[in-house]
């Protein structure tokens, strides 16, 4: 079965330090989401994306987060400057088509551990 | 933003049927019911989503009222890797309605 994958499934990175957590998504799909879950919390929606730029996005992510599809497989999350407060799970996702066609759903990778020390 | 609410917890015993309610009384017409789960933060699961007709698949049936108000997840016979929170989730039909909004979801336990 196709499956969103993710790396690095946990990284340890300086406060300050730029890092990029980096998504395969399922090969069909058009639409790319982040969503982030700090431990204990909720998850939380960070972006989406499609045909190559953002769509929407929420208030979590500033102008330390960015997002790009490099090619055509790859979708990556990059936090400028980390903050020990970025420590948490993120996790990429796709989806086939828009929200609310019937059948169409979200599926989501296994994360990526993000810890800020 | 979750448009659902969930008990926080449930107990169920091992073999036995898992029911799990949530209530979105704002529910819109065009809006589906989704259910995931999450098993120790790994990374979402989908389950199962309908509309407005009962709906059952290989992992669970999923019960919708007929007001659409309220809606069931029913895991047929629960086993205790079915352990993890599960999360009522309201999509929104629109041209940039892509996310999901997750609430805090109901913790199961299965019990052996």
């Amino acid at each position: 079965e196709p499956e969103v994958t993710q790396t690095p499934s946990h990284q340890v990175t300086q406060m300050g330090q730029e890092v990029i957590l980096r998504c395969v998504p399922i090969s069909n799909h058009l639409y790319f989401y982040w969503y982030r879950q700090i431990l204990g919390q909720k998850v939380e929606f960070l972006v989406s994306f499609y045909n190559n730029e953002i769509s929407e996005k929420s208030e979590i992510f500033d102008d330390q987060f960015s997002v790009e599809r490099p090619d055509g497989s790859n979708f990556t999350l990059k936090i400028r400057s980390t903050k020990l407060e970025d420590s948490a799970m993120y996790f990429c996702a796709s989806s086939l088509d828009l929200a609310g066609n019937s059948g169409n759903t979200i599926y989501f990778g296994e994360g990526s551990w993000l810890t800020v020390v | 933003d979750a448009k659902t609410t969930q008990p926080t917890s449930m107990d169920c015993a091992e073999g036995r049927a898992a029911n799990l309610p949530c209530n979105h009384s704002t529910i819109s017409g065009n809006e589906y019911v989704y259910w995931y789960r999450q098993i120790h933060s790994q990374g979402p699961q989908y389950i199962i989503h309908g509309l407005k007709n009962n709906e059952t698949n290989e992992m669970a049936s999923l019960i919708i009222t007929e007001d659409r108000k309220s809606s069931t997840l029913i895991l047929p016979h629960a086993t205790l890797r079915d352990t993890a929170v599960y999360y009522c989730i309201v999509r929104v039909w629109g041209d940039t309605g892509n996310q999901f909004y997750f609430g805090t979801g109901t913790s199961l336990t299965v019990i052996p």
